[in-house]
């Protein structure tokens, strides 16, 4: 079965701190995708990332990057030199591969953690 | 639209009231899905469209939910003799394909049963 633990319910930090969020999965796919989504107090559901479980590349995007451990499970994201607009709920997600005819894309979201950041 | 649309935002409904939830998908988005999301949990998928075919249904909780994509635009996710278990936001999202692609997620329905 497919799951999503994201063990950290909730993290509060300093302005310009940096701070990781821990992403654990569990698959019995060997091809598959890992999301983080932010979810701002508006409600909707901001995509962050998509990684395919063939790219272990550890990617950077201005102050996010993620560090993806296949030999783990894991796919942890770090938030450098955080801001208090970065305060949200941020969810890691595994959706299977596209192969099986009855694949849907449908995502598995972990319970999310929710960061706070003061100033 | 630019983006996913969802209508109402908030839903009070009276125990046992018939609810219908809508969902406006980016126009050309293939895919849509909708997620129930309880207070302080992650997104739970409740069923996936793909065009007009609903395709699957395996997340939805019991009968008295029913979802529509009739023209595989516009989807409306209804629940029938709803329960006090049945507050949550409901979260419809779209993607162009169904191929693991990003998924556009619309605001919610924040539905509060009383």
């Amino acid at each position: 079965a497919q799951k999503v633990t994201q063990a950290q319910t909730e993290i509060s930090v300093v302005e310009k701190e940096d701070v990781t969020l821990d992403c654990v999965y569990e698959t019995r796919d060997t091809t598959y995708y890992l999301f983080w989504y932010k979810q701002p107090p508006s409600g909707e559901l901001v995509f962050l990332i998509r990684r395919n479980s063939f790219d272990e590349q550890n990617e950077i995007s201005g102050r996010y990057s993620w560090n993806f451990q296949k030999s783990t499970s894991s796919f942890n994201f770090t938030i450098t030199a955080s801001q208090v607009v970065d305060s949200a709920v941020y969810f890691c997600a595994l959706s299977e591969s596209g192969r099986s005819s009855s694949n849907t894309g449908k995502l598995i979201f972990g319970q999310g953690t929710t960061l706070q950041v003061k100033p | 639209g630019a983006g996913v649309s969802q209508s109402p935002r908030y839903k009070v409904a009276k125990r046992g009231q018939d609810v219908a939830l809508r969902c406006d998908p980016i126009s050309g988005h293939v895919s849509l899905f909708w997620y129930q999301q309880a207070l302080g949990q992650g997104p739970e998928f409740l069923t996936y469209f793909q065009n007009e075919a609903q395709l699957d249904k395996s997340g939805l909780p019991s009968d008295r939910f029913f979802a529509e994509r009739p023209e595989g635009s516009v989807s409306t996710l209804k629940i029938q003799r709803t329960q006090q278990e049945d507050s949550a936001v409901y979260l419809c999202a779209s993607s162009l394909l169904n191929l693991n692609t990003e998924a556009f997620f619309g605001q919610g329905t924040r539905l509060t049963v009383v």
